[in-house]
């Protein structure tokens, strides 16, 4: 199984800062095939199911906020939100599905400072 | 627009068996594979597995192989996650998903159901 290891664990951020959430992979998820990464970012309120924000590493899903950006490839990538929103409070989870079992980081948790 | 709407709650005791459903409306339902993923109260997710309604082609993942079934109803456009002996450590929030536009099972998940919370408890 690949293993998805996010950084940090919890992340406390001042308003209308920039937060960044980091997410390694055990091994490669970019696809020699088509050379896509094959990683999303998810976004998690409380009380709520998982919503889809990022997918092939920096595709932004429709309706999610320019501020929301991916990058990276290969083994490390990041979820870097500008101008933290109140509103963005939430658990952050990256998730491979280059290869099943499909996995999830184990989440970060992102608070307002 | 696509929705997926899960069945409500449910309470029940160890050794029951289950059914929980998810609904799909506002897309072709057996074009995309749809998935299951718990959540454990206060922890991670975790991907059980996939069905793609048109063949029934199903893959699980080894952690939740053999221990639930997961099936379709292709003609009310509904997916299943079945139990047939419960323990209490099923009790967590089960989460149905549909896959994005991809070829093939290895895909993003675009659209979640709300949650259906299951209890299991003597």
């Amino acid at each position: 199984d690949i293993v998805m290891t996010q950084s940090p664990d919890s992340l406390a951020v001042s308003l209308g800062e920039r937060a960044t959430i980091n997410c390694k992979s055990s091994q490669s998820v970019l696809s020699t095939s088509n050379n896509m990464n094959f990683l999303a970012w998810y976004q998690q309120k409380p009380g709520q199911a998982p919503k889809l924000l990022i997918y092939w590493a920096s595709t932004r899903e429709s309706g999610v906020p320019d501020r929301f950006g991916g990058s990276g490839s290969g083994t490390d990538f990041a979820l870097t939100i500008n101008s933290l929103q109140a509103e963005d409070v939430a658990v952050y989870y990256c998730q491979q599905y280059y290869s099943a079992p499909i996995t999830f980081g184990q989440g970060t948790r992102l608070e307002i400072k | 627009e696509v929705q997926l709407v899960q069945s409500r709650a449910e309470v029940k005791k160890p050794g029951e068996s289950l059914k929980i459903s998810c609904k799909g409306s506002g897309y072709n339902f057996n074009r995309f594979w749809i998935g299951w993923v718990r959540q454990m109260s206060g922890k991670g997710l975790e991907w059980m597995g996939i069905i793609y309604p048109e063949d029934s082609d199903t893959r699980y993942s080894p952690s939740f192989q053999g221990q639930v079934t997961i099936s379709v109803d292709r003609s009310n456009s509904i997916a299943y996650l079945q139990w047939s002996s419960l323990k209490a450590s099923d009790t967590a929030m089960y989460y149905c998903a549909r896959q994005g536009f991809c070829s093939g099972g290895n895909c993003y998940w675009g659209y979640w159901g709300q949650g259906s919370p299951v209890t299991v408890s003597s």
